[in-house]
Order: C-alpha cells, then sequence, then structure tokens
C-alpha cells in the first residue's frame, strides 16, 4: 500500500514532442505529489508538485494532472527538449513527510 | 530555492575504514533531514529519518551501527559510514525540510562512496 508504481521505465522523444510519465498509488492518506528531475551523478531537483485538492497544475513547459478518484497522477512535458534528458522520479508522502518514491523513468529526448 | 549542501561529493575509502559524510541546509533551519541511498539507475530508498536533537529514526533492514547519523544543529546532520565495505558503495543523498514546513523536501548533490 506504501508503493508508488511508475511507468513508463524509460522514454524516448523527438525534440518538440510530448513526454507522459505516469505514476499510480494506493494509499490514500498521501497528501503531496512531487515530480524529481535528476541528472546523473547529481542530486534530484524538485520541478513541479501537487496536493489532491486541484486536479492540474502547470508550471511552465511542466503539468501535473491529478486524478483522485483513480489515484493516479502524471507529469507532461511539452515541447520537450535534449536538456530535459534525465531520471523523473514522481512521489507521494503524508503529513510526516517521508516520502515514497517512484521506480524512476529515463527520458531521453532526441535532438 | 532552498539549498543544502552536501560533503564530499566523492569519496574513495579502504574496506574497513569509516566515512563521514556532511550535510548542510545553508539558507534554512531544517528541524527534519533525511538520508537516501541509490543504487545505479535504482530509485532512491530511505535510509533514515533525522530529528535536530533526538536519535535517528531507521528504515526497516537499515543497520543503524553500521550507518551513524548525528543532527547536531538545525542546519547540519551527517552520516558516518562504519567499517565501510566494498557493498556499501553507493549514492548517498541527504534531503531536508524547511522549518516553516511546506512539505517541500530539498535534496543534496549527493555523495558517490567507493569502498575499495
Amino acid at each position: 500500500q506504501q508503493q508508488v508504481k511508475q511507468s513508463p521505465q524509460s522514454l524516448i522523444v523527438q525534440k518538440g514532442g510530448i513526454s507522459i510519465i505516469n505514476c499510480a498509488y494506493e494509499n490514500t492518506a498521501f497528501d503531496y505529489f512531487p515530480w524529481y528531475q535528476q541528472f546523473p551523478g547529481k542530486g534530484p531537483a524538485l520541478l513541479i508538485a501537487i496536493r489532491p485538492d486541484v486536479s492540474e497544475k502547470k508550471e511552465g513547459r511542466f503539468t501535473i494532472s491529478f486524478n483522485k478518484s483513480a489515484k493516479q497522477f502524471s507529469l507532461h512535458i511539452m515541447d520537450s527538449q535534449p536538456g530535459d534528458s534525465a531520471t523523473y522520479f514522481c512521489a507521494a508522502s503524508t503529513g510526516t513527510y517521508k516520502y515514497i518514491f517512484g521506480t524512476g523513468t529515463r527520458l531521453k529526448v532526441l535532438a | 530555492g532552498a539549498v543544502v549542501s552536501q560533503h564530499p561529493s566523492r569519496v574513495i575509502c579502504k574496506s574497513g575504514t569509516s566515512v563521514k559524510i556532511e550535510c548542510r541546509s545553508l539558507d534554512f533551519q531544517a528541524t527534519t533531514m533525511f538520508w537516501y541511498r541509490q543504487f545505479p539507475k535504482k530509485s532512491l530508498m530511505l535510509m533514515a529519518t533525522s530529528n535536530e536533537g533526538s536519535k535517528a529514526t531507521y528504515e526497516q533492514g537499515v543497520e543503524k551501527d553500521k550507518f551513524l547519523i548525528n543532527h547536531a544543529s538545525l542546519t547540519l546532520s551527517t552520516l558516518t559510514v562504519t567499517s565501510a565495505h566494498p557493498e556499501d558503495s553507493s549514492f548517498y543523498i541527504c534531503s531536508a525540510i524547511k522549518r516553516e514546513d511546506t512539505g517541500e523536501l530539498f535534496f543534496g548533490e549527493g555523495s558517490r562512496l567507493t569502498v575499495l
């Protein structure tokens, strides 16, 4: 019940395309859903996050869509660029701030 | 955004020695810090939760005598890998929550430990 399932494991997108990464969870106590971007040899950096009271949040080219009834949320990267090539992790947490991370998606954007 | 600094970024040590990794919140006070371990191309595995002024809380399966965590101040937590062995080689990452919490975690740059 504490798992966060992330898919796909890897993703190849053409420059300018849309990258979509999906996550699903079971624990309805989760109330914070962030997405992190990680480059090789670096720590994760927060991209965007959402709480269950909204269904969508957009920041620049990054959008989170949240479906509370389905217990799913996704990251959309619009106009994907080669510089977006990285590993992306979704996560979920409760008020204890113990984050449960997804398994990661390695995104490669072709020039 | 908030800045979390880790040091060293890379460390190589001989088997049997101990290694200390520091995690500092540079521009905010962090009552709670977390230590993660990440294997190549894998997700982040929470090792322990570090609270300022109290003992760390370790996740199941993490040896507290092997991975000593100290949170001596509101801006510093340390992870000491004691009697390191090659299987302890990994990428260790700390994170911190701001005192006035938003629920947002700020991660350090990570420390690559290689045990020969």
